[in-house]
């Protein structure tokens, strides 16, 4: 079956604008995890949806960084007022809930702020 | 806090050749350990796991044992192929409700293996 996709795959963009990420997740997995992976870093967790509970947002920089999950399905995550430092690769991820471990990744969104 | 420290790449070896990536992690209580990898323009993959001390996990020709003693999981291949280039992630899954919090990942080392 179809794995994590996401998309764009590539995004560059000034400084200042705002950017949308999207991530479609492995049909029936509840869990969707976003990550975002800088250069020579490990992943770095950011906001972890869980079916229609509150999302856990612990793990966002800053409030320019926002996602939504719609029903149940897709998520998008939005940078408002990129930043250089918002360049990475950004990673989305799924699991069965009770699963916890294993994560499926998509291929990622890189994302350079000039 | 939790972490996950592996050696520094990027790691060259010849085809054939024997991998060990090392993995040492600092954590409370007993977390599940894994081995992910990332091959070129591709999502990460789980490769291995182990979810208890002295548990071997093993797939496609590589191994990693959980050393609670010494708190490690070092990733071995006793023969490397070309193919097998790529990034390798160590990381920690925590026991908790906190599902979104429960994974530590390592920065990664970069594999390249020459024909």
């Amino acid at each position: 079956g179809a794995g994590v996709s996401q998309s764009p795959s590539n995004k560059v963009t000034e400084k200042g604008k705002d950017v949308e990420l999207r991530c479609d997740p492995i049909s029936g997995h509840t869990a969707l995890y976003w990550y975002r992976q800088s250069l020579g870093q490990g992943l770095e967790f950011l906001i972890y949806f869980q079916g229609n509970s509150a999302p856990d947002k612990s793990g966002l920089p800053s409030d320019r960084f926002s996602a939504e999950r719609t029903g149940g399905s897709v998520s998008t995550l939005t940078i408002q007022r990129t930043q250089q430092e918002d360049s990475a690769v950004y990673l989305c991820a799924s699991s069965l809930v009770v699963v916890a471990y294993e994560q499926y990744f998509g291929p990622g969104t890189r994302l350079t702020v000039t | 806090g939790d972490s996950v420290t592996q050696m520094e790449g990027p790691v060259t070896l010849s085809e054939e050749a024997f991998l060990t990536i090392n993995c040492t992690y600092t954590a409370t209580g007993y977390p599940s350990l894994f081995w992910y990898v990332q091959y070129p323009g591709e999502g990460l993959q789980l490769l291995l796991k182990a979810t208890k001390a002295d548990d071997k996990g093993s797939n496609k020709g590589f191994e990693a044992t959980y050393r609670k003693e010494t708190t490690s999981f070092h990733l071995e291949k006793g023969s490397v192929q070309v193919s097998d280039s790529a990034v390798y992630f160590c990381a920690l899954s925590r026991s908790g409700d906190n599902y979104g919090q429960n994974f530590v990942f390592g920065p990664g080392t970069r594999l390249s293996v020459l024909p």
